[in-house]
């Protein structure tokens, strides 16, 4: 059980595009989720956390024009970057957290994001 | 502010030894510390979670240990393996979200 999901697992694009991100949770409902970047070779930093049916609050730093969530269902949150730029490519992981689920984050696979 | 340092950077071991990774962290008031495995490219595999309450907690060859008071744990690996080769990530839990170590990067050499 508390398998996440995320699409695509790879994706490349070009500057100035968006590109959507989704994080599913396939087995439980999800009331918060976790989204963290990964730049090669260091740790995971955590961009912003969304709980269902509300606004994400973001890390400081992080540009929440830039990197949309939304999180409208207890299943499924979705992170979009905008106007992407080479600076952008990174490894982007979900996480997510459930009522009843002993404080436990369950990773999704991840998605790596290439723009060109 | 919670951080999380992991010690050492990189290993570096002949196959067979045992070996211990280094965690620590600067806030004692956490829910649980976990461990994660990290292949290149990939994503993470959770390896032991340690509830605050819990000493250390054992998978296989794994062995995890917590000492809340001093903000330590250590990752205890037996008989390692070429495929343990890898980085190995601990995070701590507490009113934030996970707070991630930079990892420790093993190679396990044949």
């Amino acid at each position: 059980g508390a398998v996440v999901s995320q699409h695509p697992s790879w994706v490349i694009c070009k500057s100035g595009t968006s590109v959507k991100i989704e994080c599913r949770s396939l087995d439980f409902q999800a009331t918060t989720m976790f989204w963290y970047r990964q730049f090669p070779k260091q740790s995971l930093m955590l961009m912003a956390t969304s709980n269902e049916g509300s606004k994400a609050t973001y890390e400081q730093g992080v540009e929440k024009d830039k990197f949309l969530i939304n999180h409208a269902s207890l299943t499924l949150s979705t992170l979009t970057v905008t106007s992407a730029h080479p600076e952008d490519s990174s490894f982007y992981i979900c996480s997510a957290k459930g009522l009843g689920l002993t404080y436990e984050q369950y990773f999704g696979p991840g998605t790596r994001l290439t723009v060109t | 502010k919670q951080e999380v340092t992991q010690i050492p950077a990189a290993l570096s071991v002949p196959e067979g030894e045992n070996l211990v990774l280094n965690c620590s962290f600067t806030d004692s008031a956490i829910y649980n510390l976990q461990w994660f495995r990290q292949d290149p490219g990939k994503g993470l595999t959770s390896l032991l979670l340690i509830q605050s309450s819990q000493r250390e907690q054992t998978s296989g060859r794994l062995n995890a240990s917590l000492d809340k008071s001093s903000g330590r744990s250590t990752l205890y690996i037996a008989a390692s393996q070429p495929g343990d080769s890898a980085t190995y990530l601990c995070a701590a839990s507490g009113n934030t979200p996970l707070v991630f170590g930079k990892g420790t990067r093993l190679s396990v050499i044949a």
